[in-house]
C-alpha cells in the first residue's frame, strides 16, 4: 500500500532557529500534500495545501512567511518553520494523495514531534 | 458549513465490551465520510470509509460503521474491544469545496480500554 514517510520524527531546536520537516511518498505519485498541526488532546488543524509544481495554499491565519511549504516534486514536499518560537512547538502531520486514488485516498506521516525551547 | 460533530470527547470501556462511536456531520451533499484512528504520538491510519452503496461499511481491525442520512451519522462501532484498541479516534467528512477535496475534522474521541 502506499506509504508515506515524515522525518524527523522529533526535533529539538532553539528559539530563532529555522526547522525543516520533510514528507515523502515513497511509493506513489502525490500531486497534493497537506500539513497539519495538532495541539495536544486535539484535532488536526489543515494549515496549508500543497500542489506539485505550484504555491501552497493556506488557510486563513496561518503565517504562509513563518510556515514555508514547498512541493517540488511529485515525492517530496518540505514545511520549514522559520524563526522558530516556542509557541510552535507542536505535532505537524502531513498526508499525501496519490494520483491514481479515489478522490480521498490519502495516506499520513507519522508525524514530527517539535520542540522549540 | 460542513462540520463534523464528536459528542464524546473520552470513552472507556472494558475489555471485550462492545464500543460504538458517534460521529454526526452537517454537509449540503451526499457526503463522503471516513474514520481514522491515531495511537499516541503516530500518524492516522485509516479504517474505513463510505462514498456510496452499502450504507454498513467494514473496516479494518474488526471496526464496521452505519451512514444514517436521515440522522446525518456515520457511528463507528467495534463488537469486542481490545486493549490495543486504545488510541484517538478521528471522524471526518470530505469536502468537494475546491480542487484539493479537503477532510473536514471532527475533534476526535479518546478511548480507553480496561482490562
Amino acid at each position: 500500500g502506499a506509504v508515506v514517510s515524515q522525518h524527523p520524527s522529533r526535533v529539538i531546536c532553539k528559539s530563532g532557529t529555522s526547522v525543516k520537516i520533510e514528507c515523502r511518498s515513497l511509493d506513489f505519485q502525490a500531486t497534493t500534500m497537506f500539513w497539519y498541526r495538532q495541539f495536544p488532546k486535539q484535532s488536526l488543524m489543515l494549515m496549508a495545501t500543497s500542489n506539485e509544481g505550484s504555491k501552497a495554499t493556506y488557510e486563513q491565519g496561518v503565517e504562509k512567511d513563518k510556515f514555508l511549504i514547498n512541493h517540488a516534486s511529485l515525492t517530496l514536499s518540505t514545511l520549514t518553520v522559520t524563526s522558530a518560537h516556542p509557541e510552535d512547538s507542536s505535532f505537524y502531520i502531513c498526508s499525501a494523495r496519490d494520483q491514481r486514488s479515489t478522490p480521498y485516498g490519502y495516506t499520513f506521516g507519522s508525524g514530527t514531534r517539535l520542540t522549540v525551547v | 458549513a460542513q462540520s463534523v460533530t464528536q459528542p464524546d470527547i473520552h470513552i472507556t470501556v472494558s475489555e471485550g465490551a462492545s464500543l460504538e462511536l458517534r460521529c454526526n456531520y452537517s454537509y449540503g451533499a451526499t457526503p463522503y465520510l471516513f474514520w481514522y484512528v491515531q495511537s499516541p504520538g503516530q500518524g492516522l491510519q485509516l479504517l474505513l470509509k463510505y462514498f456510496s452503496g452499502d450504507t454498513l461499511v467494514q473496516g479494518i481491525k474488526g471496526f464496521e460503521a452505519e451512514f444514517k442520512r436521515s440522522q446525518s451519522s456515520f457511528n463507528l462501532r467495534k463488537p469486542s474491544v481490545h486493549w490495543s484498541d486504545a488510541a484517538e479516534y478521528f471522524c471526518a467528512v470530505g469536502s468537494n469545496a475546491g480542487n484539493n477535496r479537503k477532510l473536514i475534522w471532527g475533534l476526535g474521541t479518546s478511548l480507553a480500554v480496561n482490562p
